[in-house]
């Protein structure tokens, strides 16, 4: 079957970095992505990597290691907006055609 | 506002009732989809839309029945509920189903059946 993995929650205090990681377990992965959700609100977009490496966009970096099955979202400089779930989302391609599969989140705290 | 817009965005219904969800895109998107997000669950994907043509059913039962007219429109039409099926239905759309990246997601109708 395809899983994802990653932690429920994570807490940081403002100003420092935090690392969320994503574990995948599908055939025919295509990318990674992730999303932001704050309380009340709708996922929105945050990065998609297809390669291996890091792709940095301002405060966040997200990472994919494909031999790893592996991913993580870098936020840097936190700040108390910052606090929201997290998901990664594995693109995959089968003969079915593609499909998106969502992890279950992770509750980012930022504390002051 | 990310160009996906929906309607209504609370609706309390009973088991009997017949609703509909509707969505709008305007972002000249051609991929449009429903998820329902249940608390402590991942996002499950209900239906894909690609060129106003269904492209994905992940099992969902009959009681959720959706209609695309054009690329930018997207409606879910619901009856029969049961209470289980209470839960925040997010609409998306993306540039394209295939390939990777970006869906916009519009800002959810909370379901509550009664």
């Amino acid at each position: 079957g395809q899983s994802l993995e990653q932690p429920s929650e994570v807490t940081a205090v403002e100003g420092a970095i935090v690392q969320i990681n994503c574990t995948y377990q599908t055939s025919g992965f295509y990318g990674l992505s992730w999303y932001q959700q704050h309380d009340g609100g709708a996922p929105t977009f945050l990065s998609y990597n297809a390669l291996d490496g890091l792709e940095e966009t301002g405060r966040f970096s997200s990472f994919l290691s494909r031999s790893d099955s592996y991913g993580y979202l870098l936020l840097q400089e936190l700040q108390m907006k910052d606090s929201a779930s997290y998901f990664c989302a594995v693109r995959v391609l089968n003969t079915g055609g593609f499909k998106t599969i969502f992890g279950a989140g992770t509750r980012l705290f930022v504390k002051a | 506002e990310t160009g996906v817009t929906q309607t209504p965005r609370h609706l309390v219904m009973g088991m009997t009732n017949k609703k509909s969800l509707k969505c709008e895109q305007h972002l000249g998107h051609n991929a449009m989809y429903w998820y329902k997000q249940s608390a402590k669950k991942p996002l499950e994907l209900m239906f894909v839309y690609n060129f106003k043509e269904q492209t994905e059913n992940n099992s969902v039962p009959s009681r959720f029945s959706p209609e695309c007219p054009n690329s930018s429109h997207l409606f879910l039409h619901l009856h029969t509920l049961q209470p289980e099926d209470s839960a925040l239905y997010l609409c998306a759309s993306s540039q394209g189903a295939s390939g990777g990246g970006e869906q916009y997601f519009g800002p959810g109708t909370r379901l509550t059946v009664t």
